[in-house]
């Protein structure tokens, strides 16, 4: 069963850090895997969408890594701004030959930048 | 093109009662996904429509339901509303759904509050 764990929970920094959220998941087997932002109280804004065949994916300051292997992705916020505070989820898109599967969500980790 | 819209966004119901959340996919997508998201158990997958048919369908009791029209709008309902059914329900509309590379998106939520 894919289950995906995201560390930290919750992270505060002062504005202008570079700073990494971690995404683990248990089976390798998936289609891609995505990075999300959710605002308070609000729903999902698709952030970046990497392939399973592909290693990384880059949209302005947010960097997102993806090794399969390990059942691993980083994503990468370079000079955090106030506005980059949200909730930040992975989710992975299981692979399944012969039928559709869920997608599967992390926790979330709990961004605050602090001006 | 316009985003994914869900009505109404905030809903208060009491115990026993039933309700029903409407979604409307961006015009072409075929996928509509419902997820329910709560402090405790984060975002969970409740079930996926494609071309009107239930293509899949996460760990819900049957209280839990849904149905797509042949535009692609999708409603779902959950019957004797119990307190454990305050939550946010997001619904999320891609061209070829769950199982593709393609990435979702997401509307706004319907904050579902059960007195």
């Amino acid at each position: 069963k894919q289950e995906v764990t995201q560390i930290p929970a919750a992270l505060s920094v002062p504005e202008g850090e570079n700073l990494v959220l971690n995404c683990s998941f248990t089976d390798s087997a998936i289609y891609n895997l995505q990075w999300f932002r959710q605002d308070p109280g609000k729903g999902l804004t698709s952030l970046l969408l990497i392939q399973s065949s592909q290693r990384e994916q880059t949209s302005g300051r947010l960097n997102a890594s993806l090794d399969k292997s390990s059942g691993r992705s980083t994503l990468y916020i370079a000079a955090s701004q106030p506005g980059d505070s949200a909730t930040y989820l992975c989710a992975v898109s299981p692979y399944r030959k012969t039928s559709y599967d869920k997608v599967i969500f992390g926790p979330g980790t709990s961004l605050s930048v602090i001006p | 093109k316009a985003g994914v819209t869900q009505t109404p966004r905030y809903l208060i119901k009491t115990r026993g009662q039933q309700v029903t959340l409407s979604c409307s996919p961006i015009s072409g997508h075929r996928s509509v996904s419902w997820y329910q998201q709560t402090p405790g158990q984060g975002l969970q997958f409740l079930f996926e429509y494609f071309s009107e048919t239930q293509r899949n369908k996460g760990n819900f009791p049957g209280r839990f339901s849904g149905r797509q029209f042949s535009n692609s709008r999708s409603e779902m309902n959950v019957s004797t509303l119990e307190l454990g059914d305050s939550a946010l329900y997001l619904c999320a509309s891609s061209y070829r759904g769950q199982g593709t590379e393609e990435t979702q998106y997401f509307g706004p939520g319907t904050r579902l509050l059960v007195l």
